[in-house]
């Protein structure tokens, strides 16, 4: 049969640009959420994370924004590099350790 | 530290022959151990769950007795692709939790699994 492409939500910048990656999450128990960047061919690499009792958190050159009231997760890297490149996933936790994956957005960074 | 590691890192194999993936938890003890499948350009999905010393819980859709999980110790796991076939060739990724931070989820390099 005819097989259907996939295609990720793509974000292209310039090289020191701001990036804004948005996510939608889907449950509203959902007490813990974890942005991921995953570089082709490797596993997801932790970038940050923030809890439910929180609606910011900043780390180095990133921060996540979190608005429980819409189910939305952003996160934010500032003076974005070429090293930045790559697949970008959110990811939320109920409160045990499994974790559900959204659709993840590419991030191509232009020298 | 919590450092995840996988092997094979690729693997080809001829349809019907059956593969193992080790995932090792290399300085840390992992008391859950978990296995995805990303296709490409999709996101993980989480195929199974398991707990040292116990059977592994499957996700819905996720043939048991295709996709044979062991984890016999606190730093290993693995998955075995029984008969195989071309439609199971994936990208397979394990995670581990440790006992004192059972939320925090460290993940491995990730297996590329080519069936002919």
């Amino acid at each position: 049969g005819e097989s259907v492409g996939l295609h990720l939500p793509t974000l292209s910048v310039q090289e020191g640009d701001n990036s804004i990656i948005n996510c939608a999450y889907s449950n509203s128990a959902s007490d813990y959420f974890i942005w991921y960047k995953q570089e082709s061919g490797k596993g997801p690499q932790f970038i940050i994370d923030i809890r439910s009792n929180m609606d910011k958190r900043q780390g180095q050159r990133v921060t996540v924004l979190l608005n429980k009231t819409v189910k939305h997760l952003s996160l934010q890297i500032a003076a974005t590099q070429p090293g930045d490149s790559a697949v970008y996933f959110c990811a939320e936790n109920e409160g045990y350790s499994t974790l559900t994956f959204g659709k993840g957005t590419m991030l191509l960074v232009s020298p | 530290g919590a450092v995840v590691s996988q092997h094979p890192s690729w693997v080809i194999c001829k349809s019907g022959t059956s593969v193992k993936i080790e995932c090792r938890s290399l300085d840390f003890q992992a008391t859950t151990m978990f296995w995805y499948r990303q296709f490409p350009k999709q996101s993980l999905m989480l195929m199974a769950t398991s707990n040292e010393g116990s059977k592994a819980t499957y996700e819905q859709g996720v043939e048991k007795d295709k996709f044979l999980i062991n984890h016999a110790s606190l730093t290993l796991s693995t998955l075995t692709v029984t008969s195989a076939h071309p439609e199971d060739s994936s990208f397979y990724i394990c995670s581990a939790t440790a006992r004192m931070r059972v939320d925090t989820q460290y993940f491995g390099p990730g297996t590329r699994l080519t069936v002919l």
